[in-house]
């Protein structure tokens, strides 16, 4: 069965203190790892799709990788509006998106 | 502007009534989605499309019904028999045979008191 997870469940940086939240997978096949931000009552909204392991990707303070097994969301010196929950998902190559729960970002002033 | 639209924003209805939700985007995208989100989870897909005229069940498509008679719009109806109707709402689109970037609408909260 495809399944993503992620890790922490909840994070709480200070301002400057970088981190990296963590979303591992295990799909049949996958065509692309996304990322996603969601604030509270709002649609998620597109960050980043890595296609292929070694990949790397980067906006702003934030940057994504991927591995085979999993895919990392740096965040670099993170500011309070950075603050959501980060979504990731796998897309496979039958054609479904696999999500995990997320993980919720409070930054700290 | 491009994008998706998803309305009503909040929707209240009683127990036994069924209701619809709108999706309608302007991204010229083929494949639609409808995902729920409970607190603490991730989302759950109800029903997809990859086509007009076309849809496949999700992981939890008992109690939804949707139509895909036009490109633009996939509305989803929560029927009376959906045991736990109460939840965030989420349509989505993709084009397909790309990037498969998945965009997603702003939402509707249905409460069924």
């Amino acid at each position: 069965e495809d399944q993503v997870t992620q890790s922490p469940e909840a994070l709480r940086l200070q301002e400057g203190e970088s981190s990296s939240l963590n979303c591992s997978y295990t799909v049949s096949g996958l065509r692309g790892l996304f990322w996603y931000r969601q604030d509270p009552g709002k649609g998620p909204e597109f960050l980043f799709t890595l296609y292929s392991a070694g990949e790397e990707k980067e906006k702003e303070r934030l940057k994504a990788t991927l591995t085979k097994k999993e895919s990392f969301l740096h965040i670099t010196a993170p500011k309070p509006e950075d603050s959501a929950t980060y979504l990731c998902a796998a897309f496979t190559y039958g054609q479904n998106f696999v999500f995990g729960p997320g993980t919720r970002l409070s930054v700290l002033p | 502007d491009g994008g998706i639209t998803q309305s009503p924003k909040y929707l209240f209805r009683k127990e036994g009534q069924n209701v619809t939700l709108s999706c309608e985007q302007n991204l010229n995208h083929d494949a639609m989605y409808w995902y729920r989100q409970d607190p603490g989870q991730g989302l759950r897909l109800i029903y997809y499309s990859q086509i007009v005229n076309d849809f496949q069940k999700g992981d939890i498509a008992e109690g939804y019904s949707v139509s895909r008679e036009k490109k633009e719009s996939f509305p989803l109806t929560v029927t009376s028999a959906q045991k736990n109707p109460t939840a965030f709402y989420l349509c989505a689109s993709t084009q397909t045979g790309g990037s498969y970037e998945q965009y997603f609408g702003p939402g509707t909260r249905l409460t069924v008191t």
